[in-house]
Parts: structure tokens; C-alpha cells; sequence
């Protein structure tokens, strides 16, 4: 069974600062691996898939990598804006996507 | 292009009435997905359905469940005689193929339909 685990719970950094988000997974064999955004009361927001064949994928301020050997997974989102706050979620999986628990970010103005 | 329509966004139920809920995937999109997202847990699979099919309601709960996708219309996720413990956010994806076959298939999330079971 996969087990996706999320570093920190929390995070809370001024404007400007970049960001580290940690996902790992216990099944290094994926299909895909998702990283989402969900506002509060709100639905997910496909940031970035990184197919198992990839090892990062960018989009704007967003870059996430991924090393199935150690199975892992970094969303990096440089200079943070307070727009960023939000919770971050990683899924792992084809159509059955395995979640973590997510990382709640706030950004400081 | 109008994204994975969900409605109602909100329900209240009292225990022992039947909830339903209505999934438009997005345009396009033929692969339907439901997920339940408890209070203070992480989204858990339900059910994958393509038209008129089920294909894997593995995560579905053995009794009062049921999920159908049909030729004409939403994709309905159906909770008969709810209880407290149904209380969630349900959410529905959409995916123009299946995910994981050929590494593409990219999952849409709705916004959610949020149940309330008093």
C-alpha cells in the first residue's frame, strides 16, 4: 500500500522568501505524481504532473523534481507572494492517486 | 473550457435521508473519478467510471453507496441513508484518458460537494 508523507505540516515565511515543500512515497514503482493546491472550502488545483519517466517539471514560479529511487518529491516556489498561502497537497498514483496530508503554507506580507 | 462541475457545493442531510451528487467532467473528458476527503484526513479513492461503466469501486464502502456515470448526463454519487460519519467533502475529477497507461492522464478536481449529515 503507498504511503505518501508531507514535510512539513506547516510553514510560515515572509514575502519574497522561496519555498520548500517535501513529499515521499513508500512504492518508488509510480505512474504519476501530482502536486495540487486547495484553498480553504475549496477544490484542488493541478499545479504540476511529473510522469515517472520525468524527473522535474516547471511552470512559472513553480518547480517540482522527482527521484523515484529514494522516492521523493520537492515543490520549490520561488519568491513567495501572500496569493502562495494555501495548502499543498503531493499524490502519487494513475487514477487511484494516494494523497499526503499536506503542507499548509502562509505567506507574511 | 469550463472546468469539473459539481453540484450542490453544499448539502444538509438529517440521518437516514439520501444524499446525491451531481459531476460534470470537464469537456472532453471520459474517465470520472470520486474522491472523499473526511474531516482531518487526506482525499481517500472511490470509484472510477466511464460511461455506463464501473471500472474500479474499490474505495466505494460496501453498503449505501453507489456511483453510476451515464450515457446522457452527470456522473452521480448516490448515499443512501446517511449517518454522521458521511459527513465530508466529496470531489469529483475528470481525466481525458486513463491515468497511468500511457503517463498522461492528468486528473481534473471539482470543487467539491460538501456534505453536512445532522
Amino acid at each position: 500500500k503507498q504511503e505518501v508523507t508531507q514535510i512539513p505540516a506547516a510553514l510560515s515565511v515572509p514575502e519574497g522568501e522561496n519555498l520548500v515543500l517535501n513529499c515521499s512515497f513508500t512504492d518508488s514503482a509510480i505512474y504519476n505524481l501530482q502536486w495540487f493546491r486547495q484553498d480553504p472550502g475549496k477544490g484542488l488545483t493541478s499545479l504540476l504532473l511529473i510522469q515517472s519517466s520525468q524527473r522535474e517539471q516547471t511552470s512559472g514560479r513553480l518547480n517540482a523534481s522527482l527521484d523515484k529511487s529514494s522516492g521523493r518529491s520537492t515543490l520549490y516556489i520561488a519568491a513567495s507572494q501572500p496569493g502562495d498561502s494555501a495548502t499543498y497537497l503531493c499524490a502519487v498514483g494513475d487514477y487511484k492517486l494516494s494523497f499526503g496530508a499536506g503542507t499548509t503554507v502562509t505567506v507574511r506580507a | 473550457n469550463a472546468g469539473v462541475m459539481q453540484n450542490p457545493r453544499h448539502l444538509v442531510r438529517r440521518r437516514g435521508q439520501e444524499a446525491r451528487l451531481r459531476c460534470s467532467p470537464m469537456k472532453g473528458h471520459s474517465h470520472v473519478y470520486w474522491y472523499r476527503q473526511l474531516p482531518e484526513e487526506g482525499l481517500k479513492f472511490m470509484v472510477y467510471l466511464q460511461k455506463e461503466n464501473i471500472i474500479d469501486e474499490s474505495g466505494m464502502p460496501k453498503e449505501r453507496f453507489s456511483a453510476e456515470f451515464p450515457k446522457e448526463g452527470p456522473s452521480i454519487l448516490r448515499i443512501q441513508q446517511v449517518v454522521r460519519g458521511d459527513s465530508a467533502a466529496y470531489f469529483c475529477a475528470s481525466s481525458p484518458r486513463i491515468s497511468g497507461r500511457d503517463n498522461t492522464g492528468e486528473l481534473f478536481f471539482g470543487e467539491g460537494s460538501r456534505l453536512t449529515v445532522l
